[in-house]
C-alpha cells in the first residue's frame, strides 16, 4: 500500500528557531511536493523536487528551503520561524510529473 | 501564472441530491485538471481526474465536465451519500517539459459538501 509520512502530526516553535519538517515516501516516486493549506486558500506549492538533489521553486517559497538527499526524504526547512508560517503543511509524492499525488497526513504547525 | 477559482466554497445537501461544484482556471496551456477530497484529519486523496483531450469522464457517482474554450471544468456527484462529506479541491496543471511551469498543479480554494442524512 501506498505510503507517504511525515515526522510529526503537530509541532509548536518559538519565533526564530529553525524548524525542519520531514517527508518519506515508500514508494520509489521521484516527484515530491510540500504544500501549505490555510483555510479559504486551498493548498499552495512551496517547493517540489523530480529527482533527488533537484529543487523547484512553487508559488510561495519566499522564508521556506528544501532538501532531497536521498530519493524517499524530501525536508522543509524554515530557516528562522515567523508567525505567519503558522499552517497545516502537507507532502506529497507522485510517479509521474501530472499523476496521481499521494499526500501525507500532514503537519500542523504553530508558531508562537 | 496559474490561478484557479473554486465556487462554492460551502455546499450542503440531502442525501440523494446530486453535488455540483465549479472551478475556472486562467492558463490556457493547463492540460490536466484532477480533483481531490480531503476528509478530516487526512491528506487529499485523488477521486477522480481528466486531460485536455477528453470532455467529460465518469466513475460510478462521480463525473468531471470540462470545457477548454471556456477554461471552466466541473465536478459531479450523484446519489450523495453521508460519507461523501469532506472538503473538495479542484487543481490545474499543465506546460511543457523544460518551462518554468512544468509538473506544478495549482489547487482551487476547496468546498466544504456536507451531505445530511
Amino acid at each position: 500500500d501506498v505510503k507517504v509520512t511525515q515526522s510529526s502530526r503537530y509541532l509548536v516553535k518559538r519565533t526564530g528557531e529553525k524548524v525542519f519538517l520531514e517527508c518519506v515516501q515508500d514508494m520509489d516516486h521521484e516527484n515530491m511536493f510540500w504544500y501549505r493549506q490555510d483555510p479559504g486558500l486551498g493548498l499552495r506549492l512551496i517547493y517540489f523536487s523530480y529527482d533527488v538533489k533537484m529543487k523547484e521553486k512553487g508559488d510561495i517559497p519566499e522564508g521556506y528551503s528544501v532538501s532531497r538527499e536521498k530519493k524517499e526524504r524530501f525536508s522543509l526547512i524554515l530557516e528562522s520561524a515567523s508567525t505567519n508560517q503558522t499552517s497545516m503543511y502537507l507532502c506529497a509524492s507522485s510517479f509521474s510529473r501530472f499523476g496521481e499525488q499521494f499526500f501525507g497526513p500532514g503537519t500542523r504547525l504553530t508558531v508562537l | 501564472g496559474e490561478n484557479v477559482e473554486q465556487h462554492p466554497s460551502t455546499l450542503s445537501v440531502q442525501e440523494g441530491d446530486s453535488a455540483v461544484i465549479k472551478c475556472t482556471y486562467s492558463d490556457s496551456a493547463s492540460n490536466y485538471f484532477p480533483w481531490y477530497k480531503q476528509e478530516l484529519g487526512k491528506g487529499p486523496q485523488l477521486i477522480i481526474d481528466i486531460r485536455s483531450n477528453v470532455g467529460e469522464k465518469k466513475d460510478q457517482r462521480i463525473a468531471v465536465t470540462l470545457n477548454k474554450t471556456a477554461k471552466h471544468f466541473s465536478l459531479h456527484i450523484t446519489e450523495t451519500q453521508p460519507e461523501d462529506s469532506a472538503v473538495y479541491f479542484c487543481a490545474a496543471g499543465g506546460g511543457f517539459a523544460g518551462g518554468t511551469s512544468y509538473g506544478k498543479l495549482t489547487f482551487g480554494q476547496g468546498t466544504i459538501l456536507t451531505v445530511h442524512p
